[in-house]
C-alpha cells in the first residue's frame, strides 16, 4: 500500500532563511511524487512533481524538491522564505501514472516570521 | 493549469436534509474525478473515485448510500450527502485528472466546499 509521512506538524522559519519541509514515502514500484499548498479555506494548489528524470525538481513560487530514492524522501525546499509562504503543505504519492488517486501526507504547517 | 470549480463553496443545512456539491472541470475533460474529505487541521482523506459513465468506487469505510456520487458527463461530478448529520460537517474537495494520454500526472483541485450541518 502507498503511504506518505510528513514527520513535522509545523515548521517555523524566519523570513529570508532557507526552509525545508520533509516528506518520506512508501510505494510499490516507481513513485510519482507531488507537493501541494493549501491556504485557509481554500483548495489545493499544485507546486511541483517528480515523475522521472532529474532528482531536483523546480516548481512554482521558487520552491524545489529533491527526490532521493535510497532514502525514499522528497523534501520540499526554498532558499529564501517569504512571509507569504506561510500555509499548509501536503506531500502526495501515487504508484503509477495511469490509475489511482493521490495519497496525501498529514500536512505540515509552515510559519514564516518577519 | 486546468481549472476545477466547486459549488457551493459553503453550505449550512439542517440535520436530516440532503446537500449536493458540484465539481466541474472548466477547460478540460475529466474521465476521472476524486472526492476527498478534510477535517480541521488534518489531511485529505480519499472518499471515492468517480468515473464518467460508471459507478463510483468508494474507499473502505465510506458509506456509498450516504455519499452519492454521480459522474454523468466528462466535465461534471456531483457528491450528494444524504440525510446529513452534524458529524458530516467537513470540508469536501474534488479533484480531476485530464483524459489519459494527455495527462501530466498531477491532479487539479477545486476550491472546496465547506458543509456545516446544524
Amino acid at each position: 500500500a502507498q503511504s506518505v509521512a510528513q514527520p513535522e506538524d509545523q515548521v517555523n522559519v524566519a523570513e529570508g532563511n532557507p526552509l525545508t519541509v520533509k516528506c518520506t514515502y512508501s510505494v510499490s514500484g516507481n513513485p510519482y511524487l507531488f507537493w501541494y499548498v493549501q491556504y485557509p479555506n481554500r483548495g489545493l494548489q499544485f507546486l511541483l512533481k517528480y515523475i522521472t528524470g532529474d532528482n531536483l525538481v523546480k516548481g512554482s513560487y521558487g520552491f524545489e524538491a529533491e527526490f532521493n530514492k535510497s532514502q525514499t524522501s522528497f523534501h520540499l525546499k526554498k532558499p529564501s522564505a517569504l512571509v507569504s509562504d506561510s500555509a499548509l503543505y501536503f506531500c502526495a504519492v501515487r504508484a503509477d501514472q495511469a490509475g489511482t488517486a493521490l495519497i496525501f501526507g498529514k500536512g505540515t504547517t509552515l510559519s514564516v516570521s518577519s | 493549469g486546468a481549472v476545477v470549480s466547486q459549488h457551493p463553496s459553503w453550505v449550512i443545512c439542517k440535520s436530516g436534509t440532503s446537500v449536493k456539491i458540484e465539481c466541474r472541470s472548466l477547460d478540460f475533460q475529466a474521465t476521472t474525478m476524486f472526492w476527498y474529505r478534510q477535517f480541521p487541521k488534518q489531511s485529505l482523506m480519499l472518499m471515492a473515485t468517480s468515473n464518467e459513465g460508471s459507478k463510483a468506487t468508494y474507499e473502505q469505510g465510506v458509506e456509498k448510500d450516504k455519499f452519492l456520487i454521480n459522474h454523468a458527463s466528462l466535465t461534471l461530478s456531483t457528491l450528494t450527502v444524504t440525510s446529513a448529520h452534524p458529524e458530516d460537517s467537513s470540508f469536501y474537495i474534488c479533484s480531476a485528472r485530464v483524459l489519459a494520454g494527455v495527462t501530466t500526472g498531477e491532479l487539479f483541485f477545486g476550491e472546496g466546499s465547506r458543509l456545516t450541518v446544524l
